[in-house]
């Protein structure tokens, strides 16, 4: 079993709608959190990096991390078109980052 | 500015073929990363240089690998003797400090490897 569990979808929402992805993890060691996005042929892009459990908003984009539960949650409100790509979380101990496998997101215009 | 590149992008090679992946990241930046990321799946991580030093390279899947990084900016993944299973996008990333905890890391856009 893998260290960090995310559903691959793919996930296809209209335009406007909100964005529910979410991963669950195993190593109780882990303390940092991130969201990545990664469009076709590009690297990774920090989306929204989180410490502590709880909700970090950025704009759009709403982070929720629950270390009780290892369960970690990323929302996209009002979802754009420009939002389509595949979104990876990552966390880690130290430096080495253990990533899921990615949700592919579509959103239809 | 410029982010973090990747040379060549896109890489066939024969079975049994060495391969060298050459990775730039950004200037000043001291702690670099190397991922290997399959068809389908999230990165894994493979080594770390801080500086010149290699730090960490537990995650190279065999004695086939190895990344070198001389003089502390540019960084080499050399592949001897690829097979098939070598096939997958090549991630390199830089961040600028050796807090590497909480310091993002920066990808560059990958080179593909695909074995024959």
């Amino acid at each position: 079993q893998k260290e960090v569990e995310q559903d691959p979808g793919p996930l296809s929402v209209p335009e406007g709608a909100i964005v529910s992805l979410n991963c669950t993890y195993s190593n109780s060691a882990f303390q940092y959190f991130m969201w990545y996005r990664q469009y076709s042929r590009k690297g990774p892009e920090l989306l929204m990096y989180t410490y502590s459990s709880g909700n970090k908003e950025d704009g759009r984009f709403t982070a929720q991390v629950d270390k009780s539960s290892k369960y970690i949650s990323l929302f996209i409100r009002d979802s754009q078109p420009s939002d389509s790509a595949t979104y990876l979380c990552a966390m880690s101990v130290n430096y080495k980052l253990s990533f899921g496998a990615g949700t592919t997101v579509t959103v239809r215009a | 500015g410029a982010g973090v590149s990747q040379s060549p992008r896109y890489k066939v090679a024969k079975r049994g073929q060495d391969v060298a992946l050459r990775c730039d990241p950004i200037s000043g930046h001291v702690s670099l990363f190397w991922y290997q990321q399959a068809l389908g799946q999230g990165p894994e991580f493979l080594t770390y240089f801080q500086n010149e030093a290699q730090l960490d390279k537990s995650g190279l899947p065999s004695d086939r690998f190895f990344a070198e990084r001389p003089e502390g900016s540019v960084s080499t993944l050399k592949i001897q003797r690829t097979q098939q299973e070598d096939s997958a996008v090549y991630l390199c990333a830089s961040s600028s400090s050796t807090e590497t905890s909480t310091d993002t890391q920066y990808f560059g856009p990958g080179t593909r490897l695909t074995v024959l």
